[in-house]
């Protein structure tokens, strides 16, 4: 069965320090992995998406992830936190099509607060 | 625009009075899903669909009915709503569940 853990439900950072948002997950197969982002009184948005191809993935707003299977982890990092990145973050994995299964796991969230 | 609309967006009820809460989308997608989010808790789906006619339970189905007679929709029915279903409810579309999920933009029902 998959589940993910996202390590602290609250982080704090800075303007312009490191935003490092935590997640490992379990999966009997290669997992699909994903980042989104929840601004309040929004739906979620696609951060970014790890699908077998390059370990480090890119996504939106300077954001970028690094799969790293032997430490089952899927960490969020960008350089330099922005004001406008305040919200909260969900990794969420799939172990895709492999058993007829599509089924997301989403883990419980980090809200991120910016001090000026 | 690509979308996937859900209403209503806010609804106060009572226990027991059957509601539905309907999901449409208009990007021809083949999965569709329905989760909760409650504070600590996360997003923890519902139920799924991978196409018309079919669907399969999340990890929180209890209490909840779904249907997939057309592509585009896939609305929660909640036969007799209890107040631990009080809840920020999103339904989402996709090519598959392995795909990057497109979200509504939510409905929060409270039961009293």
């Amino acid at each position: 069965a998959q589940s993910v853990t996202q390590l602290g439900s609250h982080v704090s950072v800075s303007e312009g320090a490191l935003v490092l948002l935590r997640c490992n997950y379990s999966s009997s197969v290669p997992p699909y992995l994903f980042w989104y982002v929840q601004y309040p009184n929004q739906g979620l948005q696609l951060l970014l998406k790890y699908t077998s191809a390059a370990t480090l993935v890119k996504g939106i707003n300077g954001f970028e992830a690094e799969f790293k299977k032997s430490e089952t982890s899927f960490h969020l990092t960008k350089p330099s936190a922005h004001m406008s990145d305040a919200a909260e973050y969900f990794c969420a994995v799939s172990e895709g099509p492999n058993f007829g299964n599509e089924k997301l796991t989403f883990g419980t969230g980090t809200r991120l607060t910016i001090i000026p | 625009e690509a979308q996937v609309t859900q209403n209503p967006r806010y609804l106060i009820t009572v226990t027991g009075k059957k509601l539905t809460v309907t999901c449409s989308q208009n990007m021809n997608h083949e999965y569709m899903s329905w989760y909760r989010q409650d504070p600590g808790l996360g997003l923890r789906q519902i139920y799924y669909s991978m196409n018309v006619e079919v669907t399969d339970k999340g990890d929180v189905p209890e209490g909840y009915k779904v249907s997939r007679k057309e592509k585009r929709n896939f609305p929660l029915i909640l036969e007799s709503p209890s107040p631990n279903q009080t809840s920020l409810y999103f339904c989402a579309s996709s090519s598959r569940g392995s795909q990057p999920q497109h979200f509504g933009d939510g409905t929060r029902l409270s039961i009293l």
